[in-house]
């Protein structure tokens, strides 16, 4: 169980366009779920926190105009990384927490995308 | 000051050592602690829960010093398959849903 899946694995993409990764919850109802990245040798960074229903919460420094986040059920949110650029380039990785006790508050990873921006 | 350092590495040990990573983290107030391990362009998966009373799960043996703000992490008989980055992480919980906060990691690297 609590399993959470990431589509696509790894995107190449043109600097300019906007690429959209969807995160899911597949056997659970994800109340929360939290965009990570992370670049080549550095730790994951929380990018933002979503709420089935509401805004996400951005960290210090993520721009959310950039960075669309849409949590709009309870098994699925998406991240839209709009007009793309090299620098963009990361490994991005959900996780999701839900709302039974048995799940006791961890964090389910997806696999995560590979984004790779010309 | 990072929130969470952990050396680097990497350590390279044989198959069969013990090895022992450690990490301080900077907030007084974090209330949870764990490890996880993250190979090569993978997800983090979670090795153990961290607790002040030790909690050892097989080979492996996690320790919390709150008042030196100071986790760590024993592998004994190490094994080939153990080869990954080790991450260190707590978090200060808000509300209904805990912020992770990630170390860089220490690599390990088990040779035959």
């Amino acid at each position: 169980g609590a399993v959470v899946s990431q589509h696509p694995s790894w995107v190449i993409c043109k600097s300019g366009t906007s690429v959209k990764i969807e995160c899911r919850s597949l056997d659970f109802q994800a109340t929360t779920m939290f965009w990570y990245r992370q670049f080549p040798k550095q730790s994951l960074m929380l990018m933002a926190t979503s709420n089935e229903g509401s805004k996400a919460t951005y960290e210090q420094g993520v721009e959310k105009d950039k960075f669309l986040i849409n949590h709009a059920s309870l098994t699925l949110s998406t991240l839209t990384v709009t007009s793309a650029h090299p620098e963009d380039s990361s490994f991005y990785i959900c996780s999701a927490t839900g709302r039974s006790s048995k799940m006791n508050n961890e964090q389910f990873f997806g696999p995560g995308t590979r984004l790779t921006v010309l | 000051r990072k929130e969470v350092e952990q050396d680097p590495g990497p350590f390279n040990v044989p198959e069969g050592a013990t090895v022992a990573f450690n990490c301080t983290y900077s907030n007084s107030a974090s209330q949870s602690f764990f490890w996880y391990r993250q190979d090569c362009r993978k997800e983090p998966k979670l090795l153990m829960s961290v607790y002040s009373s030790g909690n050892e799960d097989g080979r492996f043996t996690a320790q919390l010093n709150r008042a030196s703000q100071y986790i760590s992490l024993l592998i004994r008989d190490s094994k080939l398959s153990d080869s990954a980055t080790y991450l260190c992480v707590v978090t200060a919980d808000t509300g209904t849903a805990s912020k992770l906060t990630f170390g860089t990691g220490t690599r390990l690297q088990v040779t035959l």
